[in-house]
């Protein structure tokens, strides 16, 4: 399995734009990079994904390195409700194996 | 809708009990997961059904028994568990229209 590393703590203040890095560095070209984050007393819920290109919805943007060996995780204006642990899993094509990492805690700061 | 329902929220039981936890989904989709979790930990995988049959199980200990009547329910029977199980387990689905997991409450287990 591929593996990701993620710093693991990150602050940010309210209203700003947060970038959460993720390295992964052995990625496979049918591996697709998966955004999920936990809030407290919660499961996890899905983000964002993408293989390739740069990826936009309501709840955030990711942006793909040329050469897929890193992404970033973009929230355009961090709120406190945005405080969470954020997980970055590769997730090969055709199968259903979703292995977390240690994420990243981010705070957000008032 | 809830789309994935776990009981039951909480459950207490001792190193000689056999209980379940369920599962339950109504959204027809057809790859369903159970998670481990401890605290401040990350999710780990332990099983996953695709179309009611086991597609992975990731070296889990026998004392740990899922099984998947039919598309709309998971269950996983404990038995003999040990206290260092305590933790919350959590089940997933596997959207297939979009590839995205949705994640069901947990149900936090106490093994005394």
């Amino acid at each position: 399995d591929a593996k990701t590393t993620q710093p693991n703590s990150m602050e940010s203040n309210e209203e700003e734009p947060v970038h959460l890095p993720c390295n992964h560095s052995t990625i496979s070209g049918t591996d697709y990079i998966h955004w999920y984050r936990q809030l407290p007393s919660q499961g996890p819920e899905y983000v964002i994904h993408g293989l390739t290109s740069n990826v936009n919805n309501r709840m955030a943007s990711l942006a793909i390195a040329e050469d897929r060996k890193s992404s970033t995780l973009i929230l355009h204006r961090a709120t406190l409700r945005d405080a969470a642990v954020y997980y970055c899993i590769l997730v090969t094509s055709g199968t259903y194996k979703y292995i977390f990492g240690t994420g990243t805690r981010l705070k957000v700061l008032a | 809708d809830t789309e994935v329902t776990q009981t039951p929220k909480h459950l207490v039981m001792g190193m000689t009990n056999k209980k379940s936890l369920k599962c339950e989904q109504h959204m027809g989709h057809r790859a369903m997961y159970w998670y481990k979790q401890k605290a401040k930990k990350p999710p780990e995988l332990m099983f996953v059904y695709s179309y009611e049959k086991l597609s992975i199980n990731e070296s889990v200990p026998s004392r740990f028994s899922p099984e998947c009547p039919n598309s709309s329910l998971l269950n996983l029977h404990l038995h003999a568990l040990q206290p260092e199980d305590s933790a919350l387990y959590l089940c997933a689905l596997h959207k297939d229209n979009t590839g995205e997991l949705f994640f069901g409450e947990g149900s936090r287990l106490t093994v005394l």
